[in-house]
Formats: C-alpha cells, sequence, structure tokens
C-alpha cells in the first residue's frame, strides 16, 4: 500500500465548476501536507501548504485536512482552464522526502 | 533569479548502461532532492543532500547513487540500466532540509 493514494483521474469540467480533489494517507506521522501543480513538461510547483489538520484558503483554492480519517482535499473555485494540469497531493513528517500521490489529470473545458 | 536547472532534459539510452543526471539547485539554495516520476508510481524519492552529505535516502536499489559539491550542485548515476528506469527524474532545491521544494523541469530517461 502507498504511503498517499490518489484518486487517478482524470477529471473533466466546465469552466466555473467547482473542483475536488481527494487523497488518503496511511501514516499517522504526517503532519505536512501539500498540493502541487504540474502543467505538462514542466516540473511539479507549490500550490498549498497546511500544517496539520484544519482549512487553508488562498484565493480560488482551499486545502482541507482531516487527520481523524487521515483525508486530504483541494477544492478548486471557479475553475478556469489555465488550471487544466496534473495535481499532486504529498505528506511528510517533517523530513524532505515527501510521499506524493500519483497525481490526478485535470482538464477545465471553456 | 534562475529556477532549477536539469541536464539533459532527455537522454535515451540502452540497458545495461548507465547515466548520469545534472542539477543545479538555485542561487543560495542548499539541500537538493531527487525524486523519479513515472505513470504508475507518480513520484518517489530517491536521496536528498545538504552540504554534501546525503542526509535521506529512499527505497531504491544501490544502482542508484548520488553526490553533492561544495557550490551544491548535485549529480545522480544510475547504473546497469534496466528498462524499469525508463522514468521523468526531477530534482529539487531548498534553502534548507525541510524548506519549501523547487522542482526543476526533469530528465526524462528512456531505456530501450
Amino acid at each position: 500500500q502507498k504511503e498517499v493514494e490518489q484518486d487517478p483521474g482524470p477529471l473533466s469540467v466546465p469552466e466555473g465548476a467547482i473542483v475536488s480533489l481527494n487523497c488518503t494517507y496511511s501514516n499517522s506521522a504526517f503532519q505536512y501536507f501539500m498540493w502541487y501543480r504540474q502543467y505538462s513538461r514542466k516540473g511539479p510547483e507549490l500550490l498549498m501548504y497546511t500544517y496539520s489538520s484544519g482549512n487553508k484558503e488562498d484565493g480560488r483554492f482551499t486545502a482541507q485536512v482531516d487527520k481523524s480519517s487521515k483525508y486530504i482535499s483541494l477544492f478548486i473555485r471557479d475553475s478556469q482552464p489555465s488550471d487544466s494540469a496534473t495535481y499532486l497531493c504529498a505528506s511528510t513528517s517533517g523530513a524532505n522526502n515527501l510521499f506524493f500521490g500519483t497525481g490526478t489529470r485535470l482538464t477545465v473545458i471553456p | 533569479k534562475a529556477g532549477v536547472t536539469q541536464t539533459p532534459r532527455y537522454l535515451i539510452k540502452t540497458r545495461g548502461q548507465q547515466v548520469t543526471l545534472s542539477c543545479s539547485p538555485i542561487s543560495g539554495h542548499r539541500s537538493v532532492s531527487w525524486y523519479q516520476q513515472t505513470p504508475g508510481q507518480g513520484l518517489q524519492f530517491l536521496f536528498e543532500y545538504f552540504s554534501e552529505t546525503q542526509r535521506n535516502k529512499g527505497n531504491f536499489p544501490g544502482r542508484f547513487s548520488g553526490r553533492q559539491f561544495s557550490n551544491s550542485r548535485s549529480e545522480m548515476n544510475v547504473s546497469t540500466l534496466e528498462l524499469g528506469d525508463s522514468a521523468l527524474y526531477l530534482c529539487a532545491s531548498s534553502t534548507v532540509p525541510g524548506g519549501e521544494l523547487f522542482f526543476g523541469e526533469g530528465s526524462r530517461l528512456t531505456v530501450l
């Protein structure tokens, strides 16, 4: 079993839709949770970063962590075609070795 | 400010050969991590270097090795290549271990 499991997608939504991306993790020691966005032929870039449980909002993006159920979510409001990318969740206990999900490819259709 | 630079961007090797990939971190970043990305497994941690010392190593065979130089540049080497080593190899740098990772665009290795 992978340390971090992610809904594989792909996901295709119309412009303006609310997108929900989800992951689960198995290691109770994980304290840091990230979402990365990866455009085609590019490296991942950090989108959101959360410590422990709770919500974090940044513009149209909201990251949610529920440590009791080991569930990680990313919500994108008013999705735009420029949001089309692969989204990767990642977790770590604090060391620099992140454990990544396999990624969900999102396409936002104009 | 220049980002993380990885060379070469694309390369093709045959089974049994070896390969060396290079990574130049962002100026001022002293920590370098390497990840392997494949469609089936996603990103998997290979190793992390800080101040020329390997601090952490992932669950990969000994054929995978790396090093870091005094200027923080890093190289990774894969010996006796196997078909399953075909992947995108990503380097990431941070100011210190545990800091925000900034990824390069990767080196795409194809093993025939």
